[in-house]
This record gives C-alpha cells, structure tokens and sequence, in this order.
C-alpha cells in the first residue's frame, strides 16, 4: 500500500547543478501538487496537475518546471538550482471527486543547494 | 482573496491541559472545503478532518474538536487533556471554490505538549 512515493528522499546541490525530483502515486489520482515548506512559511504551491498532460502554476513557480506525461507520475524539475530553493519539498495527490477529498502526501525530500 | 491565516506560530502547554488551535479563512465562494492536517516530528502529513461549508456542525472525534463558524471565518480544532504526542505542526487548509483545484495551507501552529 505505496499510496504517494517521493524519491529521492535526501539531496544536496551545488548551486547551479540541475536536478529531478520524482513523485509516483498508485491511487490513480487525478490531481497532484508539488509544494515547498520552509520554516514561517507553511507550504506553499509550486505547481499543479490536474490530469496526465496538464501542469499549471501555484504561488511560488519561478526556477521550477514539472511534467505530467503519465497519470501516477509527476516530475519537478530544477534547471538550475539556487540557495533560495533549499527546503523540504511535498508532492500530493487528490481525487477530486464530488466531495473534494483530502490530499495525501508523500514523505518529503530535504533539498539543499549549497 | 483566497487566504488561510493561522495567527499561532507556537503555543506550548503542560501535558493535560486543553488547547485550541485558530484557523481563520478568506474565500468568496460559497462552496469551499477546510482540512486539518498534522505533520508530527517525523515530518510526514496527517490528513485529520475534511469540511465542507454547508456543514456547520461541530465534530468530535475522540480527544479532538472542531469549531467551524462561517460568521466569523474560522475553523478551530481543539485537543482535549493533550497528550506529548499531540506534539506537532497542525496545518489548516483551504479548497477555496468548488470548481477550483487548489488547496491552499496557512503557515501552520507549532504545538508543544511538555510532561
């Protein structure tokens, strides 16, 4: 019972490096979410899918790109990374339904850019 | 504007005691949705209650409570005779329109229970 896998679970960068973060879901969501935490912040919405193909923008998606090419997965990517983005990153995923169900989150990866 | 505001950034208290965590919401839509999650130590979040906003009864489960009041906008959750492993961050949250597909969280409310 996987429900939200994130991968990789810990990463440090050398500024300007690039990287992938992968989130895998097996509960055929339609919706996922990719948000940052950091300390005073709460989380924070970097980008969203609202079905394989599609990805939109949240609150903070300056220096992130995502991709949606199969429903489970959802890809975020940092094409050139700075110290502002170490935080600790979320995905989720939802099924929207008609009663707006609750979000289910992964574990989380600690990113840090040194 | 769409906005979750939890104005707690800590609170700490004796084992036993009760608390209320405040949640105050903004959203122009009549339908919307509020959630409560829990992110313990460990760092993982924990779904902890679903409302929508044609529902306005309390809801109880167990040592937890829940307050949502529309006239005012908020959404308390209260822990009864709090335990050292209530110790968290709870986040509150907003699906602010039925036809939207954002969930928005405040800053969340660090809650330290000492023994």
């Amino acid at each position: 019972n996987a429900g939200v896998t994130q991968t990789p679970k810990f990463r440090v960068l050398k500024t300007g490096q690039s990287m992938t973060l992968l989130c895998a879901q097996d509960m055929n969501h339609e919706y996922m979410y990719w948000y940052r935490q950091d300390p005073g912040m709460g989380l924070r919405l970097i980008h969203y899918s609202v079905g394989e193909g599609t990805t939109a923008k949240g609150e903070v998606p300056d220096g992130y790109n995502v991709s949606r090419l199969k429903n489970q997965n959802f890809l975020l990517g940092l094409e050139s990374a700075a110290p502002s983005q170490t935080s600790v990153y979320f995905c989720a995923s939802r099924d929207p339904g008609q009663m707006n169900t609750e979000a289910f989150f992964g574990q989380g990866t600690r990113l840090t850019v040194v | 504007a769409q906005k979750v505001t939890q104005a707690q950034t800590e609170i700490s208290v004796v084992e036993k005691e009760d608390v209320t965590l405040d949640c105050v919401y903004e959203t122009r839509d009549t339908t919307y949705y509020l959630f409560w999650y829990k992110q313990p130590p460990s760092g993982e979040l924990v779904f902890l209650i679903r409302r929508n906003s044609f529902d306005e009864q309390n809801e109880i489960s167990g040592r937890y409570s829940w307050n949502f009041q529309k006239s005012t906008s908020s959404f308390n959750f209260t822990i009864t005779a709090s335990q050292v492993v209530d110790s968290a961050v709870y986040f509150c949250a907003l699906n602010p329109s039925y036809n939207t597909d954002k969930l928005i969280f405040g800053t969340g409310t660090r809650l330290q229970v000492f023994p």
